[in-house]
């Protein structure tokens, strides 16, 4: 099946400083990928869509300054958490969907801010 | 809005036992559901999937009816093993091709020989 890795996939930082994490489609385009974020125990909750060429799209709640989104190519979206703070460590996990609109996930970037 | 709510776990049984995690959900229009799984440090994997009313999806002796008339989606298998034990997750995508899915809150099940 398609592949989406996550680099890193931990990632630990100090309060203040921004950290990206990137998401890669290995073997299909992807022109729109989904962000999600993961509380310990709890469901994965939709951050923003990314679309290449253009801008995200993000969820209500979601500080668009904060969670910057990149859909740089059709095989690679960015998110950078800027500035972050310890209320910001979490578990980051990005989606693709391919032509035939299955949804493959990453596996996920754990953040932790100091 | 469309949500999902799923049984709250953990879910404990013992080897070749029968599994049921419900899920039941709320959606405008006829969307798709999906079950995942979250085994240990690996990232959600499609366990099973059904996209209309009264279809069954099933994948490694798991198998789910989409039931419209109940909105729900109950994961179940009838002899679970070790290594079975990780979190599921039911989902929904809305019937709009190509959008984020909405999950539930995961079922962790543990099981033990």
């Amino acid at each position: 099946g398609a592949v989406v890795s996550q680099h890193p996939s931990r990632v630990i930082c100090k309060s203040g400083t921004s950290v990206k994490i990137e998401c890669r489609s290995l073997d299909f385009q992807a022109t729109t990928m989904f962000w999600y974020r993961q509380f310990p125990k709890q469901s994965l909750m939709l951050m923003a869509t990314s679309n290449e060429g253009s801008k995200a799209t993000y969820e209500q709640g979601v500080e668009k300054d904060k969670f910057l989104i990149n859909h740089a190519s059709l095989t690679l979206s960015t998110l950078t958490v800027t500035s972050a703070h310890p209320e910001d460590s979490s578990f980051y996990i990005c989606s693709a969907p391919t032509d035939t609109d299955t949804q493959y996930f990453g596996p996920g970037t754990r953040l932790t801010v100091l | 809005g469309n949500s999902v709510t799923q049984m709250e776990g953990p879910v404990t049984l013992s080897e070749e036992a029968f599994l049921t995690i419900n899920c039941t959900y709320t959606a405008t229009g006829y969307p798709s559901l999906f079950w995942y799984v979250q085994y240990p440090g690996e990232g959600l994997q499609l366990l099973l999937k059904a996209t209309k009313a009264d279809d069954k999806g099933s994948n490694k002796g798991f198998e789910a009816t989409y039931r419209k008339e109940t909105t729900s989606f109950h994961l179940e298998k009838g002899s679970v093993q070790v290594s079975d034990s990780a979190v599921y997750f039911c989902a929904l995508e809305t019937n709009q091709a190509g959008t984020a899915l909405i999950f539930g809150k995961g079922t962790t099940l543990s099981v033990s020989s």
